[in-house]
């Protein structure tokens, strides 16, 4: 089946403090892995993909297929940071068909 | 670019009516892909239209349909309306079918069924 898991309804840290907010799945393929987050009062919108290996807003993401994760980490949370994260996966080849975790909505206190 | 737009922004129904949703994708974007999302939830996928053809669906009943017209908008309806409707409807375009990451969302409709 295909699924995608984020164990943490809600991660609450400090201000500086390190993040990571948990992601497995579970694909019968290779699938293509993303994190998309949702500010307040504004829509979904792609923070990153695996496949670009890259930095967003300090934000970073490494697909490990042997545990079937993706966790996304920050070494020093911002209160700016503080939204509604979700993981998701789509096949290959199957854009814009999207399958989503329950979300993780990060606090980030002063 | 003012993005993914989506009509109405909130509407009110009553069991067992029926509703349409529209929404404008990106201009240049063929695919439109519907998602809804339950209070609390993630999205979940409902449809997904490129070339005004379905290319996918999710597991949802036969009450849910949509279409894409030649300009590349989408309706999304939905007939018989239950309580367990109500939910953010989600709608996103993106270019061929292949590029996953350029998806872009739009604002969403909340839906109340009374």
């Amino acid at each position: 089946a295909q699924r995608v898991t984020q164990p943490e309804k809600l991660l609450s840290v400090f201000k500086g403090a390190p993040v990571e907010l948990k992601c497995n799945y579970s694909y019968s393929g290779s699938p293509e892995l993303f994190w998309y987050v949702q500010y307040s009062r504004q829509r979904l919108q792609l923070l990153l993909r695996h496949i670009s290996r890259e930095s967003i807003k300090g934000f970073t993401a490494d697909l490990n297929k042997g545990e079937t994760s993706f966790h996304l980490k920050k070494p020093f949370a911002q209160e700016e940071d503080s939204a509604m994260y979700y993981c998701a996966l789509s096949g290959h080849n199957q854009g814009g068909k999207l399958i989503f975790g329950q979300g993780t909505e990060l606090s980030v206190k002063p | 670019d003012a993005g993914v737009t989506q009509s109405p922004t909130h509407l009110i129904k009553t069991r067992g009516q029926h509703v349409t949703l529209r929404c404008s994708p990106i201009s240049g974007h063929k695919s439109v892909s519907w998602y809804q999302q339950v209070l609390g939830q993630g999205p979940q996928f409902i449809f997904q239209y490129y070339e005004k053809e379905e290319r996918g669906r999710g597991n949802f009943p036969d009450r849910f349909s949509a279409r894409q017209f030649p300009n590349y908008s989408s309706e999304l309806n939905v007939n018989a309306l239950l309580l367990g409707d109500s939910a953010l409807y989600l709608c996103a375009s993106s270019l061929p079918l292949g590029l996953a990451g350029v998806v872009r969302f739009g604002p969403g409709t909340r839906l109340t069924v009374t």
